[in-house]
This record gives C-alpha cells, sequence and structure tokens, in this order.
C-alpha cells in the first residue's frame, strides 16, 4: 500500500537554483494538493488539481508551479529558489472534495541557503 | 476568510492523565471538521471527523466535540500513553471546492513516561 510518495524527502538548494518535487499516488484519486508547513504557520494550500491536466493556485501560489499531465502524478516546481521557501512540502490526495478521504504524503524538508 | 486557532500551542503531561485540546474557529458555516495526528518525518494521519450536524465522535481513547454555535471543538485523550506523543492538527472544510480546508497550527503533545 504505496499510497502518496514522495520524491525527495531532503534537500538543501542554493538561492536561485530551480528543483522539482515529485508526488506519486496509485490510488486513483481525482484531487491532488501540495501545501507548505512553517513553524508557526500551519499547513497553508499551494497549488491543487482536480483531475488531470488541471492545475489552479491555492493560498500561497507565488513562486511555485504545477504540471499534472498524469493523473497519479503532481509536480511542484520552483524555478529560481529562494529562502522564504525553506519550508517542509507535503502532497495530498483524495477522492473528492468534501474534506475527508485525504491521504497524505510524508513530505519533503527543503532547505534553500 | 475561515481561521482556525489551537490552544495551547505546546503540551506537556505525565502518562495517564486525560487531557484536552482546543481547537476554535471564526466562521461557523463548515461542513466539516477532522484532528489529524502528525508524527516527525511522517504525513498527517487523520483521526475523527465530525459532520457539521454532529456534536462528537469517539474511536478508542479519543473524543472529539464540536459546538458550531460557539465556533469551538475539543479533542479529548483519556489515559494518556507515551505514543500518544505527536503534534495534533484540526482542520475544518467550509465548501467551496478542493481549496476548502483550513488548518489550525497545532498543538505539540509530549507524554512523559
Amino acid at each position: 500500500n504505496a499510497g502518496v510518495t514522495q520524491t525527495p524527502k531532503f534537500r538543501v538548494l542554493k538561492t536561485g537554483q530551480s528543483m522539482t518535487l515529485l508526488c506519486a499516488q496509485d490510488m486513483n484519486h481525482e484531487y491532488m494538493y501540495w501545501y507548505r508547513q512553517d513553524p508557526g504557520m500551519g499547513l497553508r494550500l499551494i497549488h491543487y488539481s482536480v483531475g488531470e491536466g488541471t492545475t489552479a493556485k491555492g493560498e500561497v501560489p507565488d513562486g511555485y508551479n504545477v504540471s499534472r499531465l498524469k493523473k497519479q502524478n503532481f509536480l511542484l516546481g520552483l524555478e529560481s529558489a529562494a529562502p522564504s521557501q525553506t519550508s517542509v512540502y507535503f502532497c495530498a490526495s483524495s477522492l473528492w472534495t468534501r474534506g475527508d478521504g485525504y491521504t497524505f504524503g510524508s513530505g519533503t524538508r527543503l532547505t534553500v541557503v | 476568510k475561515q481561521e482556525v486557532t489551537q490552544i495551547p500551542a505546546a503540551l506537556s503531561v505525565p502518562e495517564g492523565e486525560n487531557l484536552v485540546l482546543n481547537c476554535s474557529f471564526t466562521d461557523s458555516a463548515i461542513y466539516n471538521l477532522q484532528w489529524f495526528r502528525q508524527d516527525p518525518g511522517k504525513g498527517l494521519t487523520s483521526l475523527l471527523l465530525i459532520q457539521s450536524s454532529q456534536r462528537e465522535q469517539t474511536s478508542g481513547r479519543l473524543n472529539a466535540s464540536l459546538d458550531k454555535s460557539s465556533g469551538r471543538s475539543t479533542l479529548y485523550i483519556a489515559a494518556s500513553q507515551p505514543g500518544d506523543s505527536a503534534t495534533y492538527l484540526c482542520a475544518m472544510y467550509s465548501g467551496g471546492g478542493a481549496d476548502g480546508l483550513t488548518f489550525g497550527k497545532g498543538t505539540h503533545l509530549i507524554i512523559q513516561p
């Protein structure tokens, strides 16, 4: 039971570098989400997708891009990393949008120096 | 915009004690509220989900209550154990689609053996 798999688990970037975080789910969920979690801020929604080929902005989308070319994968890209993007990133998926039935990945800890 | 506050931010109690975690929210127009558990290096696991028409839900030693009129929810943990040590997050779904889930900042709980 893989559920939601995030890669990589840890990464250190220099300011200005780019990278892509991969989220893969094997539950055939339609909805996928990227959150960031910062100390004292809780989880905040970056981008989400309501199905293959769709993406939408969440609460804090600036500096990030996403793609959902395949239903099972949701990619989060940082084109030019900034120290303010140091955070723990969580991917989640759900079968519906009723607020329940979410499955979360184990997170990616990203440090931008 | 829904705002979710969790008090206290951190709590340390001896093993065996009963304890209460608090969550308050500003907009009573919610569909459901749930409590998550987060362990270090892992994703979020849903513990209890309360629909807006319900007053409480129970699972083993956990009991969650919801009072929409006062904008409050509590998570009661009976006979606490060291294995209960984790961060507990409250989140509510206010409808409106895939971006309708709002998280609190969490309570970091330590149960002393």
